[in-house]
């Protein structure tokens, strides 16, 4: 069944740091894959969206992700940490077999640390 | 725009009682998902209602339940509370909750079973 990997629970980082958050897809190509966001006690919130045919997908608060087939990855970059994105981040996936509604897998999660 | 409405916002029951949570999706939006997150498991997917109709469920047992009236609101019912059922519980809407659909979420019901 398709699925994601998140490598890392925790991630730390300083302000103003490169952040790198990894996430690689389970077996064929999916056709659509997720970032979101949750900050403490509040639900999850979209970060973006690929698509297929898409390679770099830009998102909100200057997050960006890049589909790499070859590496079967949806990693998240932001070029500038700030103290703001320490939240926890999930990659997820459409779940198969799902008669073409709502279902989503969700990864573990990665937490953002930002250190200033 | 109202956001994904989840009430109450806290919970405490004691083993063997049932809770009921609530979730107003946002305005226009027909389908509701409900999703349990624990720190053990993460997030997990519970059930999916479009137009009243249940049209997915998750691997969870028969005491979990849930319906949704005419207006979209949606409820879960959960009966015989076990400890293990200490969860967040996140309802997220979508327009018609199609596959690939972005899913705006609610701020969750925090669930203690004591």
């Amino acid at each position: 069944a398709q699925s994601v990997t998140q490598l890392g629970s925790h991630v730390s980082v300083s302000e103003g740091a490169l952040v790198l958050l990894r996430c690689n897809y389970s077996s064929s190509v999916p056709p659509y894959l997720f970032w979101y966001v949750q900050y403490p006690n509040q639900g999850l919130q979209l970060l973006l969206k690929y698509t297929t045919g898409a390679t770099l997908v830009k998102g909100i608060n200057g997050f960006e992700a890049e589909f790499k087939k070859s590496e079967t990855s949806f990693h998240l970059t932001k070029p500038s940490a700030h103290m703001s994105d320490a939240a926890e981040y999930f990659c997820a996936v459409p779940a198969p077999h799902s008669g073409g509604y709502q279902k989503v897998t969700f990864g573990t999660g990665t937490k953002l640390q930002v250190i200033p | 725009k109202a956001g994904v409405t989840q009430t109450p916002r806290y919970l405490i029951k004691t083993r063997g009682q049932q809770v009921t949570l609530s979730c107003s999706p946002i305005s226009g939006h027909r389908s509701v998902s409900w999703y349990q997150q624990t720190p053990g498991q993460g997030l997990q997917f519970l059930f999916e209602y479009f137009s009243e109709t249940q049209r997915n469920k998750g691997n969870f047992p028969g005491r979990f339940s849930g319906r949704q009236f005419s207006n979209s609101r949606s409820e879960m019912n959960v009966s015989t509370l076990e400890l293990g059922d200490s969860a967040l519980y996140l309802c997220a809407s979508s327009f018609q909750g199609a596959y690939g659909e972005k899913l705006f979420f609610g701020s969750g019901t925090q669930l203690s079973v004591l």
